[in-house]
């Protein structure tokens, strides 16, 4: 079935750059997601990416897309404080047009 | 536009009783989503609308959740009695077509059981 998969925990220092990995399953998904989850907040779509792509810069964001692998990867330059939360990825079923999301990777940025 | 917008923001509430958790989608979108949030389970897809019908119920775990969409801009998710299980946090996020469109989340509904 439909499986996406993240590592769970990373710390990094501030100005450093961080890489946040996913591995997904349906290789028909559309769209790819990178979702942000502040602390008591709702999750705030921070970038995606179309399948047919291979990567997608905004900002200090960057998405990498292996559709081979079946890997996502989001980086983020000079990682900064406020960039702590957690960080959800998501593929779009194919099937059914729903949101199948990760567990989610805690950033943990230190001053 | 005030995105998607949930009430109540918190809610306590002894095992037993009835609980309904509101959402008001974005304006002129065509689907609606509830999800629940544990931390033991991550983020869990509930059920879904398209235009108000529901599409997709899988995700309801046991009969005691229901959900309704009686008009585009409203919908209800109920629980009917509460468990101690059931504390989490339930989002209700919404969409303009649904496959492969972006979702707006709420910012969700504090729920715990005693």
């Amino acid at each position: 079935g439909e499986d996406v998969e993240q590592s769970l925990f990373l710390s990094v220092r501030e100005g450093d750059s961080s890489v946040i990995n996913c591995t997904y399953t349906d290789s028909s998904s559309t769209y790819l997601y990178w979702y942000k989850q502040e602390p008591g907040a709702g999750l705030q779509l921070l970038t995606y990416i179309f399948s047919n792509m291979d990567m997608k810069q905004d900002q200090r964001l960057t998405v990498l897309l292996n559709k081979k692998d079946k890997h996502l990867s989001l980086r983020i330059a000079d990682t900064q404080t406020g960039d702590s939360a957690i960080y959800f990825c998501a593929e779009s079923s194919s099937n059914t047009g729903k949101l199948i999301f990760g567990q989610g990777t805690t950033l943990q940025v230190k001053p | 536009d005030a995105g998607v917008i949930q009430s109540p923001r918190h809610e306590v509430t002894e095992m037993g009783q009835e609980v309904t958790l509101r959402c008001k989608p974005i304006s002129g979108h065509d689907y609606l989503f509830w999800y629940r949030q544990t931390m033991m389970r991550g983020l869990e897809l509930l059920i879904y609308f398209n235009n108000n019908v529901p599409i997709d119920d899988s995700g309801m775990p046991e009969d005691r959740f229901s959900a309704k969409m009686p008009n585009a801009s409203f919908s209800t998710l109920k629980i009917q009695p509460s468990e101690p299980r059931d504390s989490a946090v339930y989002f209700c996020a919404s969409s303009l077509l649904g496959r492969g469109e972006t979702q707006y989340f709420g910012p969700g509904t504090r729920l715990l059981v005693l």
